[in-house]
């Protein structure tokens, strides 16, 4: 069946920091992948997606490279803001398919 | 666009009763579907609809569990004989015609079973 694995966390940076959040998956064909964002109290938000191998996605500073060689889909951003202290998921969806396969989820802290 | 909207918000129940959870989904979204996430995990995928057909339900929904779209718009969730291991967020999501992989969220309603 169709998995996805996320580094654990939680993860604590200090502003202006480098991220970078792994994650890999494991899939049947081509599946679509996403990063979700959770901020404290509200709903999962799509992030960014790329639906097939080599693409990028990219959203807020965001970016995302699918790479099937290495079936992984790691998030990075050069600069991170308190702001986007949150939890974050990676996610993957067979094409058409609809329901998605979540990870387990990052905690990012950042401090000022 | 209002986005995705659950109630309630919160529900505490004891073991044993009926509870009954509502989504209305963002308005012409014909996807919906519900997932259930406990702490420190991803969401789970329980089922969902195209318009009011069911179209797949998870091993994880057991006959307890129920869900309805009666109209191809809001949907309903329902657990009957709640055990303290349904104590989770449940979660409801959207998506439009022909980018289905691009789910709304809701913001969930949170169960606890006592």
């Amino acid at each position: 069946g169709n998995s996805v694995t996320q580094m654990e966390g939680p993860v604590t940076l200090s502003e202006e920091a480098f991220l970078t959040i792994n994650c890999t998956y494991t899939a049947t064909g081509y599946p679509s992948l996403f990063w979700y964002v959770q901020y404290p109290g509200e709903g999962l938000q799509l992030l960014l997606k790329a639906t097939k191998a080599d693409d990028k996605g990219s959203n807020k500073g965001f970016e995302a490279t699918y790479r099937k060689e290495t079936t992984s889909f790691h998030l990075e951003k050069g600069s991170v803001q308190v702001s986007d202290s949150a939890v974050y998921f990676c996610a993957l969806s067979r094409t058409n398919a609809g329901k998605s396969t979540f990870g387990d989820g990052t905690t990012l802290t950042v401090k000022p | 666009d209002t986005g995705v909207s659950q109630d309630p918000r919160h529900k505490i129940t004891k073991r044993g009763q009926n509870v009954t959870f509502r989504c209305d989904p963002i308005s012409e979204h014909n996807r919906l579907y519900w997932y259930r996430q406990t702490l420190g995990q991803g969401p789970e995928f329980l089922t969902y609809f195209q318009n009011e057909a069911q179209l797949e339900k998870s091993r994880l929904l057991s006959d307890r569990f129920s869900a309805e779209r009666p109209k191809g718009s809001f949907s309903t969730l329902e657990i009957q004989h709640t055990e303290q291991g349904d104590s989770a967020m449940y979660l409801c999501a959207s998506s439009p015609t022909g980018r289905e992989y691009e789910q709304y969220f809701g913001p969930g309603t949170r169960l606890t079973v006592t």
